[in-house]
Protein backbone atom coordinates (compact mmCIF):
# COMPACT_ATOMS: atom_id res chain seq x y z
CA UNK A 1 0.00 0.00 0.00
CA UNK A 2 0.76 3.82 -0.86
CA UNK A 3 3.04 5.00 2.32
CA UNK A 4 4.34 8.57 3.56
CA UNK A 5 6.69 8.52 6.16
CA UNK A 6 7.93 10.88 8.23
CA UNK A 7 9.94 10.76 11.51
CA UNK A 8 7.43 11.32 14.70
CA UNK A 9 9.57 11.90 16.58
CA UNK A 10 10.78 15.60 17.46
CA UNK A 11 13.55 17.06 15.88
CA UNK A 12 15.45 19.03 18.62
CA UNK A 13 18.70 21.58 17.18
CA UNK A 14 20.04 24.47 18.51
CA UNK A 15 19.33 28.17 17.12
CA UNK A 16 21.42 28.92 14.28
CA UNK A 17 22.63 25.41 12.87
CA UNK A 18 21.47 23.45 9.80
CA UNK A 19 17.34 21.52 10.99
CA UNK A 20 17.48 18.31 8.09
CA UNK A 21 13.92 17.00 8.00
CA UNK A 22 13.41 13.39 5.73
CA UNK A 23 9.79 12.01 3.76
CA UNK A 24 10.33 8.90 2.81
CA UNK A 25 7.41 7.69 0.37
CA UNK A 26 6.96 4.04 -0.89
CA UNK A 27 4.60 2.52 -3.43
CA UNK A 28 3.86 5.61 -5.01
CA UNK A 29 4.68 7.82 -8.30
CA UNK A 30 4.35 11.24 -6.93
CA UNK A 31 4.13 13.88 -9.77
CA UNK A 32 4.77 16.49 -7.13
CA UNK A 33 6.03 16.92 -3.87
CA UNK A 34 4.58 19.68 -1.29
CA UNK A 35 6.36 21.19 2.15
CA UNK A 36 3.89 22.74 4.64
CA UNK A 37 4.24 24.45 8.07
CA UNK A 38 1.89 23.53 10.78
CA UNK A 39 1.90 25.55 14.10
CA UNK A 40 -0.53 24.62 16.95
CA UNK A 41 -4.18 24.71 16.42
CA UNK A 42 -3.84 26.56 13.34
CA UNK A 43 -4.17 24.85 9.46
CA UNK A 44 -1.10 24.34 7.45
CA UNK A 45 1.11 26.72 5.68
CA UNK A 46 2.51 26.29 1.93
CA UNK A 47 5.96 26.20 1.61
CA UNK A 48 7.65 24.77 -1.18
CA UNK A 49 6.70 22.79 -4.19
CA UNK A 50 9.27 20.73 -6.35
CA UNK A 51 8.33 18.47 -9.16
CA UNK A 52 9.40 14.70 -10.05
CA UNK A 53 12.00 16.37 -12.64
CA UNK A 54 13.41 18.84 -10.28
CA UNK A 55 16.38 18.03 -7.65
CA UNK A 56 16.47 20.62 -5.59
CA UNK A 57 14.28 24.08 -4.76
CA UNK A 58 15.18 26.66 -2.82
CA UNK A 59 13.39 29.51 -1.12
CA UNK A 60 15.39 31.68 1.31
CA UNK A 61 16.58 30.11 3.87
CA UNK A 62 14.95 26.57 2.90
CA UNK A 63 15.81 24.23 0.44
CA UNK A 64 14.01 20.86 -0.44
CA UNK A 65 15.48 17.72 -2.74
CA UNK A 66 13.46 15.22 -4.34
CA UNK A 67 15.56 11.69 -4.93
CA UNK A 68 12.61 9.96 -7.21
CA UNK A 69 15.32 6.74 -7.29
CA UNK A 70 15.83 6.98 -3.66
CA UNK A 71 11.92 7.75 -3.39
CA UNK A 72 13.14 10.85 -0.78
CA UNK A 73 12.62 13.98 -0.34
CA UNK A 74 14.57 16.00 2.06
CA UNK A 75 13.81 19.59 3.67
CA UNK A 76 16.28 21.78 4.97
CA UNK A 77 16.08 25.26 7.08
CA UNK A 78 19.48 26.53 7.03
CA UNK A 79 20.50 29.26 10.16
CA UNK A 80 17.22 28.12 11.88
CA UNK A 81 15.66 29.96 14.52
CA UNK A 82 13.33 29.85 17.48
CA UNK A 83 10.89 30.84 15.07
CA UNK A 84 10.96 28.13 12.96
CA UNK A 85 9.74 25.56 15.62
CA UNK A 86 6.45 24.08 14.23
CA UNK A 87 5.32 20.59 12.67
CA UNK A 88 6.58 20.26 8.75
CA UNK A 89 4.47 18.42 6.55
CA UNK A 90 5.45 16.62 3.18
CA UNK A 91 2.43 15.98 0.91
CA UNK A 92 2.78 14.10 -2.31
CA UNK A 93 0.19 14.38 -5.91
CA UNK A 94 0.89 11.14 -7.72
CA UNK A 95 0.76 10.57 -11.59
CA UNK A 96 -2.49 9.09 -11.29
CA UNK A 97 -4.12 11.61 -9.22
CA UNK A 98 -6.45 13.12 -10.85
CA UNK A 99 -5.37 17.11 -10.58
CA UNK A 100 -4.61 18.51 -7.01
CA UNK A 101 -5.42 15.88 -4.39
CA UNK A 102 -2.69 15.41 -2.54
CA UNK A 103 -1.98 12.70 0.33
CA UNK A 104 0.35 14.15 3.72
CA UNK A 105 2.64 12.46 6.07
CA UNK A 106 2.27 12.69 9.47
CA UNK A 107 4.76 15.59 10.10
CA UNK A 108 8.02 15.91 12.27
CA UNK A 109 7.71 18.31 14.88
CA UNK A 110 11.02 20.55 14.68
CA UNK A 111 12.42 22.60 18.02
CA UNK A 112 14.83 25.16 17.96
CA UNK A 113 16.73 26.39 20.95
CA UNK A 114 17.84 29.58 21.77
CA UNK B 1 -4.27 34.30 7.38
CA UNK B 2 -7.58 35.95 6.27
CA UNK B 3 -7.86 34.49 2.80
CA UNK B 4 -10.01 31.11 4.04
CA UNK B 5 -11.79 31.44 7.36
CA UNK B 6 -13.62 28.80 9.21
CA UNK B 7 -16.49 29.20 11.35
CA UNK B 8 -16.85 28.19 13.93
CA UNK B 9 -13.10 27.44 15.18
CA UNK B 10 -14.21 25.24 18.25
CA UNK B 11 -17.46 23.16 18.42
CA UNK B 12 -18.35 20.45 21.22
CA UNK B 13 -21.90 18.58 20.62
CA UNK B 14 -23.43 15.62 21.23
CA UNK B 15 -23.69 12.41 19.35
CA UNK B 16 -27.89 13.12 18.52
CA UNK B 17 -27.32 16.49 17.51
CA UNK B 18 -26.85 18.22 14.10
CA UNK B 19 -23.92 21.19 13.45
CA UNK B 20 -22.59 22.39 10.15
CA UNK B 21 -18.92 23.91 9.85
CA UNK B 22 -18.47 26.71 7.35
CA UNK B 23 -15.99 27.51 5.17
CA UNK B 24 -15.29 30.88 3.33
CA UNK B 25 -12.58 31.67 0.97
CA UNK B 26 -11.52 35.14 -0.44
CA UNK B 27 -8.91 33.90 -2.95
CA UNK B 28 -11.27 33.68 -5.83
CA UNK B 29 -10.07 29.99 -6.33
CA UNK B 30 -11.93 27.12 -8.07
CA UNK B 31 -11.52 24.59 -6.14
CA UNK B 32 -12.45 23.46 -2.15
CA UNK B 33 -11.16 20.74 0.08
CA UNK B 34 -12.40 19.30 3.48
CA UNK B 35 -9.43 17.50 5.56
CA UNK B 36 -9.70 15.35 8.82
CA UNK B 37 -6.78 15.92 11.34
CA UNK B 38 -6.72 13.95 13.79
CA UNK B 39 -4.10 13.54 17.03
CA UNK B 40 -1.03 11.80 16.18
CA UNK B 41 -2.45 10.74 12.42
CA UNK B 42 -1.87 12.43 9.33
CA UNK B 43 -4.03 14.92 7.47
CA UNK B 44 -6.98 12.83 5.96
CA UNK B 45 -8.59 14.09 2.64
CA UNK B 46 -11.84 14.16 3.13
CA UNK B 47 -14.02 15.69 0.03
CA UNK B 48 -13.04 17.76 -3.06
CA UNK B 49 -15.14 20.10 -4.96
CA UNK B 50 -13.93 21.97 -8.06
CA UNK B 51 -16.22 24.68 -9.91
CA UNK B 52 -18.76 23.68 -6.92
CA UNK B 53 -18.88 20.09 -8.31
CA UNK B 54 -17.79 17.16 -6.05
CA UNK B 55 -14.99 15.37 -7.34
CA UNK B 56 -13.92 13.29 -4.60
CA UNK B 57 -15.22 11.65 -1.64
CA UNK B 58 -12.48 9.27 0.08
CA UNK B 59 -14.86 6.86 1.78
CA UNK B 60 -16.37 9.37 4.11
CA UNK B 61 -19.68 7.91 6.22
CA UNK B 62 -22.55 9.48 5.41
CA UNK B 63 -23.38 11.70 8.68
CA UNK B 64 -20.57 13.56 6.72
CA UNK B 65 -22.37 15.44 4.49
CA UNK B 66 -20.87 18.41 2.43
CA UNK B 67 -22.37 21.48 0.42
CA UNK B 68 -20.83 23.21 -1.92
CA UNK B 69 -23.49 26.15 -3.07
CA UNK B 70 -20.92 28.39 -5.01
CA UNK B 71 -17.20 28.49 -5.31
CA UNK B 72 -16.08 30.91 -2.37
CA UNK B 73 -18.31 28.68 0.05
CA UNK B 74 -17.88 24.99 1.58
CA UNK B 75 -19.92 23.68 4.37
CA UNK B 76 -19.87 20.32 6.15
CA UNK B 77 -23.03 18.96 7.77
CA UNK B 78 -22.75 16.86 10.86
CA UNK B 79 -25.73 14.11 11.91
CA UNK B 80 -25.08 11.34 14.45
CA UNK B 81 -21.56 11.81 15.38
CA UNK B 82 -19.51 9.37 17.41
CA UNK B 83 -16.47 10.38 19.43
CA UNK B 84 -14.09 9.27 17.37
CA UNK B 85 -14.96 11.71 14.99
CA UNK B 86 -13.68 14.44 17.63
CA UNK B 87 -10.66 16.02 15.73
CA UNK B 88 -9.31 19.14 13.91
CA UNK B 89 -11.45 19.89 10.44
CA UNK B 90 -9.78 22.25 8.22
CA UNK B 91 -11.03 23.89 5.00
CA UNK B 92 -8.61 24.52 1.92
CA UNK B 93 -8.70 26.01 -1.28
CA UNK B 94 -6.59 25.93 -4.80
CA UNK B 95 -7.13 27.81 -7.95
CA UNK B 96 -8.34 24.82 -9.48
CA UNK B 97 -7.68 20.86 -9.60
CA UNK B 98 -5.99 21.15 -12.85
CA UNK B 99 -3.52 23.44 -12.13
CA UNK B 100 -1.06 21.40 -9.77
CA UNK B 101 -0.18 23.97 -6.87
CA UNK B 102 -0.08 25.15 -3.21
CA UNK B 103 -3.58 25.06 -0.91
CA UNK B 104 -4.32 27.39 0.95
CA UNK B 105 -5.74 25.96 4.49
CA UNK B 106 -8.00 28.00 6.71
CA UNK B 107 -7.55 27.75 10.75
CA UNK B 108 -9.86 25.06 11.01
CA UNK B 109 -12.50 23.56 13.34
CA UNK B 110 -11.79 22.14 16.55
CA UNK B 111 -14.48 19.33 17.13
CA UNK B 112 -15.44 17.07 20.29
CA UNK B 113 -18.10 14.98 20.16
CA UNK B 114 -19.60 13.57 23.18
Amino acid sequence: SQKIEQNSEALNIQEGKTATLTCNYTNYSPAYLQWYRQDPGRGPVFLLLIRENEKEKRKERLKVTFDTTLKQSLFHITASQPADSATYLCALAGVNNAGNMLTFGGGTRLMVKP
Amino acid sequence: ETGVTQTPRHLVMGMTNKKSLKCEQHLGHNAMYWYKQSAKKPLELMFVYNFKEQTENNSVPSRFSPECPNSSHLFLHLHTLQPEDSALYLCASSQDLALRGEQFFGPGTRLTVL
